[in-house]
């Protein structure tokens, strides 16, 4: 069964604090691995798309890199307004498998 | 850009009610989805198209039914509104069927008394 696991749950950083959000998965042939962020009361806001290992996407102060079994979205010297869930999700036997999401919150 | 618009973003309905939450993509896309988001159990799809009058189901389409009739329309339907459809509910578009992004709507949040 495809399966999308996202950790920590929740990260609380201080305003500059950078940090990493993990993205693992188990899916049978990976056809890309999609990033989304989702503030509180609206949809999810597509971020990024990776495709294959060792494949790195940046927007701002946000990197998302790519191995065989996870991701990461790398999060550096943060700002309030990056505080969002981030949801990653995987193309499955049927459409998007998603994670849970981490709930990012960043204290000024 | 890619537009998706739901036609409301809060809904409050009786139980019993029939409930129609309407989708309208603007970018030719092939694909539309519907998925419902709840506290602690994350985006669970519901239903799912690849074309114009077909339709999948998702892991949870108990309760529910879909009209897709134009290519820029997905109407998720509930047949008769109970309160544990009480939720966030979220419709989606992508451009090819499998591994190809999902733009989402905004969301309608669905309450059921």
């Amino acid at each position: 069964e495809d399966q999308v696991t996202q950790s920590p749950e929740a990260l609380r950083l201080q305003e500059g604090e950078s940090s990493s959000l993990n993205c693992s998965y188990t899916v049978s042939g990976l056809r890309g691995l999609f990033w989304y962020r989702q503030d509180p009361g609206k949809g999810p806001e597509f971020l990024f798309t990776l495709y294959s290992a060792g494949e790195e996407k940046e927007k701002e102060r946000l990197k998302a890199t790519l191995t065989k079994k996870e991701s990461f979205l790398h999060i550096t010297a943060p700002k309030p307004e990056d505080s969002a869930t981030y949801l990653c999700a995987v193309p499955g036997n049927t459409p998007l498998v998603f994670g849970k999401g981490t709930r990012l919150s960043v204290i000024a | 850009d890619v537009k998706v618009t739901q036609s409301s973003r809060y809904l409050v309905k009786r139980t019993g009610e029939k409930v129609f939450l309407e989708c309208v993509q603007d970018m030719d896309h092939e694909n539309m989805f519907w998925y419902r988001q709840d506290p602690g159990l994350g985006l669970r799809l519901i239903y799912f198209s690849y074309d114009v009058k077909m339709k999948e189901k998702g892991d949870i389409p108990e309760g529910y039914s879909v009209s897709r009739e134009k290519k820029e329309r997905f109407s998720l339907i509930l047949e008769s509104a109970s309160t544990n459809q009480t939720s966030m509910y979220l419709c989606a578009s992508s451009l090819r069927r499998m591994n190809t992004e999902a733009f989402f709507g905004q969301g309608t949040r669905l309450t059921v008394v």
